[in-house]
């Protein structure tokens, strides 16, 4: 079965600092791996993928994720938080066998404070 | 492209009433999901279609939620009756090659 998993409900992190947001995954074949952000009142907008190749992935707004196979992780980074970067932010990975079915992690806080 | 489409944005209704969510998926895409997301249980997976076909209906709740795609550019997901813990965002999403994208949401609240 297909799962991911974002252990932190919640990160804080100061404006100009480094973030990470976790999040490991389980799946039975190759893994298909998505980052999404939801702002307040909206819906969820697309980051960043991994489907192959190099296991850093640059997406939107200067956010990177790193793939690491032997650790089942992809963890979202970014070198310099924003205040606006403050956001709902979902890891998923898509099921290889069913095409278009995704699986959504619990969902991570972040806070960026001035 | 406007995106994925659901209406209404916000909708109020007494509990016992039939309600209708709608979605227009962005052209051309080929798989359709109806998602439900509460501070409680995260974003779940109600039913996705693929080519206006319902392929997994294993997340829709009970049998008074039922969704329909009769066709490519429309979906509908029904509540009937609808209870007080159907309160909830409803989110649609449309992919095509593997890349979701979701509407805005439709905020449900039943009293």
């Amino acid at each position: 079965a297909q799962s991911v998993a974002q252990p932190e409900d919640q990160v804080n992190v100061a404006e100009g600092n480094p973030l990470t947001v976790k999040c490991t995954y389980s799946v039975s074949g190759n893994p298909y791996l998505f980052w999404y952000v939801q702002y307040p009142n909206r819906g969820l907008q697309f980051l960043l993928k991994y489907i192959t190749g190099d296991n850093l992935v640059k997406g939107s707004y200067g956010f990177e994720a790193e793939f690491n196979k032997s650790q089942t992780s992809f963890h979202l980074k970014k070198p310099s938080a924003l205040v606006s970067d403050s956001a709902l932010y979902f890891c998923a990975v898509r099921d290889g066998g069913n095409f278009n079915k995704f699986y959504f992690g619990s969902g991570t806080k972040l806070n960026v404070k001035p | 492209d406007a995106g994925v489409i659901q209406s209404p944005r916000h909708e109020v209704t007494e509990m016992g009433q039939e309600v209708t969510l709608r979605c227009k998926p962005i052209s051309g895409h080929n798989s359709l999901f109806w998602y439900r997301q509460t501070m409680m249980r995260g974003l779940e997976l109600l039913i996705y279609f693929n080519n206006n076909v319902p392929i997994d209906d294993s997340g829709m709740p009970e049998d008074r939620f039922s969704a329909k795609m009769p066709n490519a550019s429309f979906s509908t997901l029904k509540i009937q009756p609808s209870e007080p813990r159907d309160s909830a965002v409803y989110f649609c999403a449309s992919s095509f090659r593997g890349l979701a994208f979701f509407g805005q949401g439709t905020r449900l609240t039943v009293v």
